[in-house]
């Protein structure tokens, strides 16, 4: 069975760099599109950007200058970098596969503050 | 692509024929999705390309549409149906609707 699970810190300041990983375990991410979905309070969901079989990326254009995903192949895990973080990108971030996004992990909630 | 669900909240009874909408700002070519999310828990994809039932979802949940306008119909409500669901496009970027809150009345 296709897996999931994200990790994290759960608070980091602003103007600094907010990272995550995604483990996935019961298939290869040298398969398939591996993407970052986040959910901002009051419901808002946003797609971020996602990282291909063969390692490409794309991005949200309203990301693109602020946004990093990576993987390591040899431990299954992608990644995702988010620089000069504000207030504004408090939200549950979650990992998903596919660009139709059938499997997910269950989400980390990230505060940005102070 | 801007996406706009309504109603934001439904409210119906255990039975009751649900349907749900999302529009596009522009044609969507019937690259759309649908996600039920429940309190706490992950999203999970119900419907892909408009009208295909991700498998081992109940056949209560169909849906429809074409263009701009796109429909998720539930047949008969149950109470495990009590969710956030939202529309998604995959035709020009990646993008969401704002979610409707279903609850029984």
């Amino acid at each position: 069975e296709v897996q999931l699970q994200e990790s994290g810190p759960g608070l980091v300041k602003p103007s600094q760099s907010l990272s995550l990983t995604c483990s996935v375990t019961g298939y290869s991410i040298t398969s398939n599109y591996w993407g970052w979905i986040r959910k901002f309070p009051g419901n808002k969901m946003e797609w971020m950007g996602y990282i291909s079989y063969s390692g490409s990326t794309s991005y949200n254009p309203s990301l693109k200058s602020r946004i990093s995903i990576t993987r390591d192949t040899s431990k299954n895990q992608f990644f995702l970098q988010l620089n000069s973080v504000t207030t504004e990108d408090t939200a549950t971030y979650y990992c998903a596969r596919g660009r139709g996004f059938d499997y997910w992990g269950q989400g980390v909630m990230v505060t940005v503050s102070s | 692509i801007q996406l706009t669900q309504s109603p934001s909240l439904l409210s119906a009874s255990v039975g009751d024929r649900v349907t749900l909408s999302c529009k596009g700002s522009q044609n969507i070519n019937n690259y759309l999705a649908w996600y039920q999310q429940k309190l706490g828990e992950a999203p999970k994809l119900l419907i892909y390309n408009t009208n295909s039932l991700q498998t081992g979802i109940p056949s209560r949940f169909s849906g429809s549409g074409s263009g701009t306008d796109y429909t998720l119909t539930i047949s008969s409500l149950q109470p495990e149906d009590v969710a956030t669901y939202f529309c998604y496009q995959y035709n020009n970027g990646l993008t969401f609707g704002s979610g409707t809150k279903l609850e029984i009345k």
